[in-house]
């Protein structure tokens, strides 16, 4: 079953523009993650934020955290062609240590 | 060093047939990870193992799936009497004990034909 849903399903945006992708999930969780896959198949690690951060940056990219609203969201700034992608959010529950996935954004990055 | 290696990349099978897929992850990783994934979907999760058991069996969707890691590294995902909505890419993660950051192989596409 899918833990997280991500908002927008799809965005299109010009080069140098910031993109923002957010994600909600329904249970507790001990750390959230968001990940990029190219039109192949594997998924890359892009960053983690534990339950009790709230904000993270690497590189172009800030992840903040709600744990009261259980949402999440994912800013790229000064987006890059090559930034087009398919961008999952996942979540492993304090449940269970296991990592679940949301459907996804795909993101297209206009030259 | 290695990523995590699945085979085969692709497999094509007839309805009915039983299909194999196999993950190697990344030496020393721990928990290693199935999951299936359809077109324009995010990935369905279906087992999780630490070391040789699994912890979380949940998303297997039917009896006919099953998956083992007898020695704690290399799995094997096995599939009976395939059916075509069992086509998908089939994707394992692994990922170091004290770490959830997963890395993942680039998956196994099987076509049920």
């Amino acid at each position: 079953s899918q833990q997280g849903e991500e908002d927008p399903q799809a965005l299109s945006i010009q080069e140098g523009e910031n993109a923002t992708m957010n994600c909600s999930y329904k249970t507790s969780i001990n750390n959230l993650q968001w990940y990029r896959q190219n039109s192949g198949r594997g998924l890359v690690h892009l960053i983690l934020i534990r339950s009790n951060e709230r904000e993270k940056h690497s590189g172009r990219l800030r992840v903040t955290l709600d744990t009261s609203k259980k949402s999440s969201s994912l800013l790229i700034t000064a987006s890059r062609a090559a930034d087009t992608a398919s961008y999952f959010c996942a979540t492993d529950s304090q449940r269970n240590n296991d990592m679940r996935f949301g459907a996804g954004t795909r993101l297209t990055v206009k030259p | 060093g290695a990523g995590v290696s699945q085979t085969p990349s692709n497999k094509v099978t007839e309805k009915g047939k039983y299909v194999e897929l196999r993950c190697d992850p990344i030496s020393g990783h721990t928990a290693l990870y199935w999951y299936r994934q359809s077109l324009g979907q995010g990935p369905e999760f279906l087992i999780y193992f630490q070391g040789t058991g699994a912890a979380d069996d949940s998303g297997l969707p039917n009896d006919r799936f099953f998956a083992v890691r007898p020695e704690g590294s290399v799995s094997t995902l096995k599939i009976q009497r395939t059916e075509r909505g069992d086509s998908a890419v089939y994707l394992c993660a692994s990922s170091p004990q004290d770490s959830f950051e997963a890395f993942f192989g680039q998956g196994t596409r099987l076509t049920v034909v």
